[in-house]
């Protein structure tokens, strides 16, 4: 199996933009998770998700942060309208199942706002 | 919002030397605390998932043990080499509703040859 595959690695992009990361997680993976990683903060968790289905988006930090996960294979998170505060890492992670499997992480989406 | 706290923030070591970190968790509801392994421009890898009580995991030259009463979990290296450096996070979950990790902030571990 690839691992974790996120896109873009890298973007950057204007303020006021909207910003769309891309996640496919491990097959036969039935947790997803969605990190941000800042200096500030850490590693945080945003969302994560349960066989397709959001359970916590208590880590969302506000309104223009959006994920879905239409099928078990594919998962977005978007940022709009995109603010330079927003400029971080952007990591998807992936287990087995909820429960404190250990998570699978992709290499990350560094996100630069201007 | 659970409080992980890792010490020391980051710790220089020479090669060949043993060290150890801690991780401090809440032990009401504990369920499992995982460590992970972090280099630099790479992604968090699991090292151990541990779930019990005086449990102690070992792979190669790092070991990591877990008090589940008091809260807390020690990692270990043995004789360090240069390519273990990198920094080491654990993530608590805790039991009841939703299973959320909660991430330490991180031990950067930088071992001088």
């Amino acid at each position: 199996d690839a691992g974790v595959i996120q896109s873009p690695r890298h973007e950057v992009t204007e303020m006021g933009q909207e910003v769309t990361l891309r996640c496919k997680p491990i097959s036969g993976h039935n947790s997803l998770f969605w990190y941000r990683q800042t200096m500030m903060r850490g590693l945080e968790l945003l969302i994560y998700f349960n066989n397709n289905v959001p359970i916590d988006d208590s880590g969302m930090p506000e309104d223009r942060f959006s994920a879905k996960m239409p099928n078990a294979s594919f998962s977005t998170l978007k940022i709009q309208p995109s603010e330079p505060r927003d400029s971080a890492v952007y990591f998807c992670a992936s287990s087995l199942a909820e429960g404190g499997y250990e998570q699978y992480f992709g290499p990350g989406t560094r996100l630069t706002v201007t | 919002i659970l409080n992980v706290e890792q010490s020391p923030q980051s710790l220089h070591v020479q090669e060949g030397d043993s060290t150890n970190f801690t991780c401090s968790f809440p032990s009401s509801n504990f369920y499992a605390l995982h460590w992970y392994r972090w280099e630099t421009a790479k992604s968090p890898e699991a090292l151990f998932v541990m779930t019990l009580n005086g449990d102690e995991k070992k792979k190669g030259r790092i070991s990591a043990t877990l008090n589940t009463k008091e809260g807390y979990s020690y990692l270990y290296i043995k004789g360090s080499q240069p390519e273990d450096s990198a920094t080491y996070l654990c993530a608590s979950y805790q039991s009841g509703g939703s299973y959320i990790p909660t991430f330490g902030r991180g031990t950067s571990l930088i071992v001088h040859p």
